[in-house]
């Protein structure tokens, strides 16, 4: 299974803090993928790091990949109250047919 | 306009009917999922349609039963609603089939079975 796992299944912050959130999973992928979730909404697409990437930027979001540890981490830097929601990773690899494949997510508060 | 749209966002029904969730998307894309996500958000597949052909039919009780009419709607008709079928539906739909592929959802479609 190319489910990922979330960890911590929560955090909560000030703003203005960072935020880190961290993805394992368990077989090779080709990429993977992190996906924001508001309170009530749909997910929405954040990032996608290949596997022959280290690391990849986007505004105040940096994302990390190991894949000899078969981990990444999310980094939301100087977070905003807006930033509040559930995270989801999603690793991906072989024949998936467009199939993404997430764990529990991480719920991020972040208090004004 | 909204990309990925559901209708209706909030269904609440008995227990033994059956009903339907709507989807569209405006997107141009080939693929559309439908998604279920519990009371613990985890957020499974059940069945995916590329180019209105079936690709993804995960174990699903067959009282679900999906169609897709042309490659911008996908709709769920589920038949028989059990008090476990209660959970956020959600639709989602991308370009391509590729493990890259970004998805874009809908709002999702809050079902009550009581």
């Amino acid at each position: 299974s190319q489910q990922g796992e979330e960890d911590p299944q929560a955090l909560s912050i000030q703003e203005g803090e960072n935020a880190t959130m961290n993805c394992s999973y368990k077989t090779s992928i080709n990429n993977l993928q992190w996906y924001r979730q508001n309170s009530g909404r749909g997910l929405v697409h954040l990032i996608l790091i290949r596997s022959n990437e280290r690391e990849k930027h986007s505004g105040r979001l940096r994302v990390t990949l190991d894949t000899s540890k078969k981990s990444s981490s999310l980094l939301i830097t100087a977070s905003r109250a807006a930033d509040t929601a559930s995270y989801f990773c999603a690793p991906a690899g072989g024949t998936s047919y467009g199939k993404l494949t997430f764990g529990q997510g991480t719920i991020l508060t972040v208090h004004p | 306009d909204t990309a990925v749209s559901q209708t209706p966002k909030y269904l609440v029904t008995q227990m033994g009917n059956d009903k339907s969730i709507k989807c569209e998307q405006n997107l141009g894309h080939d693929t559309m999922y439908w998604y279920k996500q519990d009371s613990k958000k985890f957020l499974k597949i059940m069945f995916s349609y590329n180019n209105k052909e079936l690709i993804i039919n995960e174990t699903v009780p067959n009282r679900f039963s999906p169609k897709s009419p042309d490659k911008a709607h996908l709709n769920l008709h589920i038949n028989s609603l059990e008090l476990g079928d209660s959970a956020v539906y959600f639709c989602a739909s991308s370009q391509g089939v590729g493990s890259d592929t970004e998805a874009f959802f809908g709002q999702g479609t809050r079902l009550t079975v009581v």
